[in-house]
């Protein structure tokens, strides 16, 4: 299986801050990489596929880079619906896998 | 507008079975692929697998390949999700998610907690 690895687990920031999310794959998964955004209580929802592509209404302060083991989910300006909990998933091969997490805090 | 509806919250005993139900509406069913994903209280995310309900084909994550079973119906385009040998551990929210082949899950269901309990 393919392991995903995100770092950091937590991430503590204030309103307006620039921050990046990386997350690692133990194989090359090409772009086959998503980011979601989960709140409590909520089912996750999809910010970035393919690993550079923003899902369709999502506001552009998200983006995403990266290909093969290494990817990026940036927020350009942090919003205060922005403090969530971050995934990303490979879905290059069977099983799909996912990080295990970075939890977005208000500094 | 794409809709996936799932069964109820459910408790059950140690070493019963679950089946949870998504019912989809809104896009042709047999034309995207169904994920199961489940979440601990607290914990993070995990695949346990997938469904083309085109023919029924599916896929499983090794931790639950003996114990999931995911079958569809095409004339109510509705997935389900069985798992049997329940333990604690079991006790989770349960997700179901569309996506393209091969593809990232856009649109996915309320969640379903199942609880297992004595």
């Amino acid at each position: 299986d393919i392991q995903m690895t995100q770092s950091p687990s937590t991430l503590s920031a204030s309103v307006g801050d620039r921050v990046t999310i990386t997350c690692r794959a133990s194989q090359s998964i090409s772009s086959w990489l998503a980011w979601y955004q989960q709140k409590p209580g909520k089912a996750p929802k999809l910010l970035i596929y393919d690993a550079s592509n923003l899902e369709s209404g999502v506001p552009s302060r998200f983006s995403g880079s990266g290909s093969g083991t290494e990817f990026t989910l940036t927020i350009s300006s942090l919003q205060p619906d922005d403090f969530a909990t971050y995934y990303c998933q490979q879905y290059n091969s069977y099983p799909y896998t996912f990080g295990q997490g970075t939890k977005l805090e208000i500094k | 507008q794409v809709q996936l509806v799932q069964s109820g919250a459910e408790v059950q005993k140690p070493g019963a079975s679950v089946k949870v139900s998504c019912k989809a509406s809104g896009y042709t069913f047999t034309n995207y692929f169904m994920h199961w994903v489940r979440q601990a209280p607290g914990q993070g995310l995990k695949w346990m697998g997938m469904i083309n309900p085109s023919d029924g084909s599916t896929s499983y994550a090794q931790n639950f390949q003996d114990r999931v079973s995911m079958t569809r119906d095409t004339s109510t385009s509705t997935v389900y999700m069985e798992l049997s040998s329940l333990r604690s551990e079991d006790t989770a929210v349960y997700y179901c998610a569309r996506s393209w082949e091969g593809g990232a899950t856009a649109y996915w269901g309320q969640g379903s907690l199942v609880t297992v309990s004595s």
